[in-house]
C-alpha cells in the first residue's frame, strides 16, 4: 500500500537559517505531491503542489524538490522566522495520502 | 467569503447516539471531503464526494455516512457513535477536478469525544 513518512521528530532552527523537511514516500509514483501548513486548534492550509516533471518549485521564501527516483520531496523555508513554526504536512496519492506531519520550531 | 464552515466546533456524544457534522463552503466547489485526525496517524479520508449527487468511500469510512444533495454542503453523519471515533474531524473543498490537481481548502475541525 501507499506510504508517506515524514520526520516525526520536532525540527529546531534557529531564526534566519534555512529548515529543510523530508517526505519520502514507497509503493507508489505519484504524479502530483502537495504541501501544507498545520497551526495548532486549525485546519490545514495548502502552501505549494509540485509535479513529476517539474523537480523545483518556488514561492516566496518557500521551495520545493519532487526526486521520483528518491521517491523523496524536500520542503525549505529560507530566511526562517519564529511564525513559521507549525507543523507541515505532505500529501499524495490516488485518493490522497497524508504524511503524519513534522512538528517546526524556529528559535528566535 | 466565508470559505469552508464546520459546525458544532465542539461535541460530546454516548456511545450510540447519532449525530450530524456540518459542513458548507461558499466557493462554489465541486470537490469535497472529510477527514479524521488523531494523534500520530496523520489526516485519513473518510469519505469524498466530486459533485452533487456523488460520493464515494475513502480510507476509512466504516462507521460513516454522507450525502451531498446541494454543491454548497457535505453533512458527516454518525449512525452509533463508538468511542474509536474520537477525533477531529475536518472538511475541505476544491474546484472541479479536486485532488491533486487543486488545493483543498479546509474548515476549522469539529473536536469530537464519544464517551
Amino acid at each position: 500500500s501507499q506510504k508517506i513518512e515524514q520526520n516525526s521528530e520536532a525540527l529546531n532552527i534557529q531564526e534566519g537559517k534555512t529548515a529543510t523537511l523530508t517526505c519520502n514516500y514507497t509503493n507508489y509514483s505519484p504524479a502530483y505531491l502537495q504541501w501544507y501548513r498545520q497551526d495548532p486548534g486549525r485546519g490545514p492550509v495548502f502552501l505549494l503542489l509540485i509535479r513529476e516533471n517539474e523537480k523545483e518549485k518556488r514561492k516566496e521564501r518557500l521551495k520545493v524538490t519532487f526526486d521520483t527516483t528518491l521517491k523523496q520531496s524536500l520542503f525549505h523555508i529560507t530566511a526562517s522566522q519564529p511564525a513559521d513554526s507549525a507543523t507541515y504536512l505532505c500529501a499524495l496519492g490516488d485518493k490522497i495520502i497524508f504524511g503524519k506531519g513534522t512538528r517546526l520550531h524556529i528559535l528566535p | 467569503n466565508a470559505g469552508v464552515t464546520q459546525t458544532p466546533k465542539f461535541q460530546v456524544l454516548k456511545t450510540g447516539q447519532s449525530m450530524t457534522l456540518q459542513c458548507a463552503q461558499d466557493m462554489n466547489h465541486e470537490y469535497m471531503s472529510w477527514y479524521r485526525q488523531d494523534p500520530g496517524m496523520g489526516l485519513r479520508l473518510i469519505h469524498y464526494s466530486v459533485g452533487a449527487g456523488i460520493t464515494d468511500q475513502g480510507e476509512v469510512p466504516n462507521g460513516y455516512n454522507v450525502s451531498r444533495s446541494t454543491t454548497e454542503d457535505f453533512p458527516l453523519r454518525l449512525l452509533s457513535a463508538a468511542p474509536s471515533q474520537t477525533s477531529v474531524y475536518f472538511c475541505a473543498s476544491s474546484r472541479a477536478g479536486g485532488w491533486p490537481y487543486n488545493e483543498q481548502f479546509f474548515g476549522p475541525g469539529t473536536r469530537l469525544t464519544v464517551l
